[in-house]
């Protein structure tokens, strides 16, 4: 069984900090998707990554692949409350169309 | 983009009620997922669905069955509603070879009393 470590499961932190989450597997993945949930709403797209040592950037947000496509983090600088909500990492499977989900990291931002 | 949409997002059923959860994309995607999410457990995958009419068990298929009759349309059935299926049901779309990339639809409340 595949398995997606998230670090660190919950976060609060004040509004213009730094901030880095971490995904890890023993495993290789052919992709990596990160995801943010809002409360009670479905969880939205942020990011794939395909790419071993591949790195993309969303505005304030960044993402890297490792280069052996075994772990993820994602670094959002000078957080904002609007930043707030539940971020999912989740790892593509080298056969097959499933993910396996990590199990989230709490944010928090408080102004 | 990509729209992933579930019928209903609040439903209140009582035990042993048969229920329908309907879930519609737009994107012509080949693969669609049921998942659901409880605090502590995360996303769980009940079942997916590669082609119409075909289906795989995911991780807790007990208690579900899923129907798809159609490319863009893939239903979740509880047969027999009980109280430990109350939660967030979430459905997903993909398209196959996109980096496995899933949308996800906005969800369903499902309370069971």
């Amino acid at each position: 069984t595949q398995l997606l470590e998230q670090s660190p499961q919950f976060l609060s932190i004040q509004e213009g900090e730094n901030l880095t989450v971490y995904c890890n597997s023993s495993s290789v993945f052919s992709s990596l998707q990160w995801y943010r949930q809002e409360p009670g709403e479905g969880p939205v797209l942020l990011v794939t990554v395909v790419t071993g040592g591949e790195v993309k950037k969303l505005k304030r947000l960044t993402f890297q692949f490792g280069d052996a496509r075994k772990d993820s983090s994602l670094h959002i600088t000078a957080a904002q409350p609007g930043d707030t909500g539940l971020y999912l990492c989740a790892g593509g499977m080298e056969y097959g169309n499933k993910l396996v989900f990590g199990a989230g990291t709490i944010l928090r931002v408080k102004s | 983009d990509v729209k992933v949409t579930q019928s209903s997002r609040y439903l209140v059923k009582r035990t042993g009620e048969k229920v329908f959860l309907e879930c519609v994309q737009d994107m012509d995607h080949e693969n669609m997922f049921w998942y659901r999410q409880d605090p502590g457990l995360g996303l769980r995958l009940i079942y997916f669905s590669y082609d119409v009419k075909m289906k795989e068990k995911g991780d807790i298929p007990e208690g579900y069955s899923v129907s798809r009759e159609k490319k863009e349309r893939f239903s979740l059935i509880l047969e027999s509603a009980s109280t430990n299926q109350t939660s967030m049901y979430l459905c997903a779309s993909s398209a196959t070879g996109n980096g496995n990339t899933i949308y996800f639809g906005e969800g369903s409340w499902l309370t069971v009393v």
